[in-house]
């Protein structure tokens, strides 16, 4: 069971907007504006999208942004492509003992 | 720009020691964050320690069993986790810390296997 809480799927058709939660506690996602976002094609590495909660890294479209309200955390995706279909995992820091907790994955279907 | 590669046996035997090798090229080692994470065959992941100039700090759950070191001078970080079992089988991937929780780049990971 996974530290943090991720749907398992979502869906949508090109062209329109997704918004992936990772839901945490008071302790990591609440407690930090440290957050990533991983995007993991098949067979792949996963690539990291953002960090420190809204920040893209370099090369990654402005179609994605991250968010976060309370103990949760967003990324939306908008004008959706068919590349965009893969795996998504949310990282939040979570103190220095612990250092990360992670997500379930959400597998993102384009239609 | 800083490249990765894990190395190690592909199999392991359960209750034996798991051993591998991060390879850095392209960047120095030092006052740099590197860690070790691992992907389950079910696709959860999973970290399991990090090392900055030589002071290393492990997940609690495998603290028991894990120890991550450097070799600055053959620019590698390794890791050692004792007493596998098949719950350990997994792609391993080294990676540099690059923000807080921000993994960049990350090696092209390696299967390891448990096998009894």
């Amino acid at each position: 069971q996974s530290a943090l809480t991720q749907p398992r799927s979502v869906s949508g058709s090109p062209g329109q907007s997704v918004t992936i939660s990772c839901t945490g506690t008071s302790s990591d996602v609440g407690a930090y504006n440290y957050v990533s976002w991983y995007q993991q094609h098949p067979g792949k590495v996963p690539k990291i999208l953002i960090y420190d909660l809204n920040k893209r890294q370099s090369g990654v479209p402005d179609r994605f942004s991250g968010s976060k309200s309370g103990n949760t955390a967003f990324l939306t995706i908008s004008g959706l492509q068919a590349e965009d279909e893969a795996d998504y995992y949310c990282f939040s820091y979570a103190g220095s003992n612990i250092y990360v907790v992670i997500g379930g994955g959400t597998k993102l279907t384009v239609l | 720009q800083v490249q990765l590669q894990e190395s190690g046996p592909g199999l392991v035997k359960a209750s034996e020691t798991l051993s591998l090798i991060c390879s850095v090229s392209g960047g120095s080692m030092r006052n740099i964050y590197w860690t070790w994470i691992r992907q389950f065959p079910g696709k959860g992941l999973e970290w399991i320690a990090y090392l900055f100039n030589g002071e290393t700090t492990y997940n609690p759950s495998l603290k028991s069993r894990v120890t991550m070191s450097v070799d600055t001078s053959k620019n590698q970080f390794s890791l050692k986790l004792t007493s596998v079992t098949a719950a350990d089988t997994a792609v391993y991937y080294c990676a540099r810390i690059k923000y807080t929780v921000g993994l960049d780049p990350m090696g092209q990971g390696t299967l390891v296997i448990v096998s009894s």
